[in-house]
């Protein structure tokens, strides 16, 4: 069965300080995809990265960067130079591997999610 | 409109009573999800349906609950008899059928179900 493991239930940042949003992942495919998600107070989710298990490399994105480490099955994030507006709670999530014939996830394992305030 | 959308956004109901919960996704997006989330928790996979497959409905609960959905529009999630446990939030989510975007979900903002 597939899990995610989000340890951190709850981090309180000052505004311009990183912080790492730690993911921990179990699957016993050997090919899956890891995803985070943001959901602002307004409380709809939104998609932030997907990586599949092949591709390890980091990815940066502005403020934003992901660590991929199949070796440890984790996927953390980290925001850099914090902002208010980072403030949501993050989900990572888990899929096996992709239908072929349709192109889709057929769904996706959430953690319970990491609640982010970054205050002034 | 653009994304997907979802009502009620709230629904007040009692113990026993059933419900209807409707998805709008976004045209063009065969795949659709629905998800529960209860408060202070992380989102729960009930059921998927893509195109004319038949549906993945390994996460539905119990048999009191029940989707269907009309080719690739709208969906109905259908809860039976509730229970004062059903009390979350019902999230629908959908996204094109491309590998390269695979698993990139659009979410509507929820229904909030409150059984008392």
């Amino acid at each position: 069965a597939q899990k995610v493991t989000q340890a951190q239930t709850e981090i309180s940042v000052v505004e311009k300080e990183d912080v790492t949003l730690d993911c921990v992942y179990e699957t016993r495919d050997t090919t899956y995809y890891l995803f985070w998600y943001k959901q602002p107070p307004s409380g709809e989710l939104v998609f932030l990265i997907r990586r599949n298990s092949f591709d390890e490399q980091n990815e940066i994105s502005g403020r934003y960067s992901w660590n991929f480490q199949k070796s440890t099955s984790s996927f953390n994030f980290t925001i850099t130079a914090s902002q208010v507006v980072d403030s949501a709670v993050y989900f990572c999530a888990l899929s096996e591997a992709l239908c072929l014939n349709t192109g889709t996830a057929s769904k996706l394992t959430f953690g319970t999610g990491t609640r982010l305030q970054v205050t002034l | 409109g653009a994304g997907v959308s979802q009502s009620p956004s709230n629904k007040v109901t009692e113990k026993g009573k059933d419900v209807e919960l409707r998805c709008d996704p976004i045209s063009g997006h065969t795949a659709l999800y629905w998800y529960r989330q209860r408060l202070g928790q992380g989102l729960e996979f009930l059921i998927y349906f893509q195109g004319n497959s038949a549906p993945d409905k390994s996460g539905l609960p119990s048999d009191r609950f029940s989707a269907e959905r009309t080719g690739e529009s709208v969906s109905t999630l259908t809860i039976q008899r509730t229970q004062q446990e059903d009390s979350a939030v019902y999230l629908c989510a959908s996204s094109l059928a491309s590998p390269g975007v695979a698993g990139e979900l659009f979410f509507g903002e929820g229904s909030r179900l409150t059984v008392l």
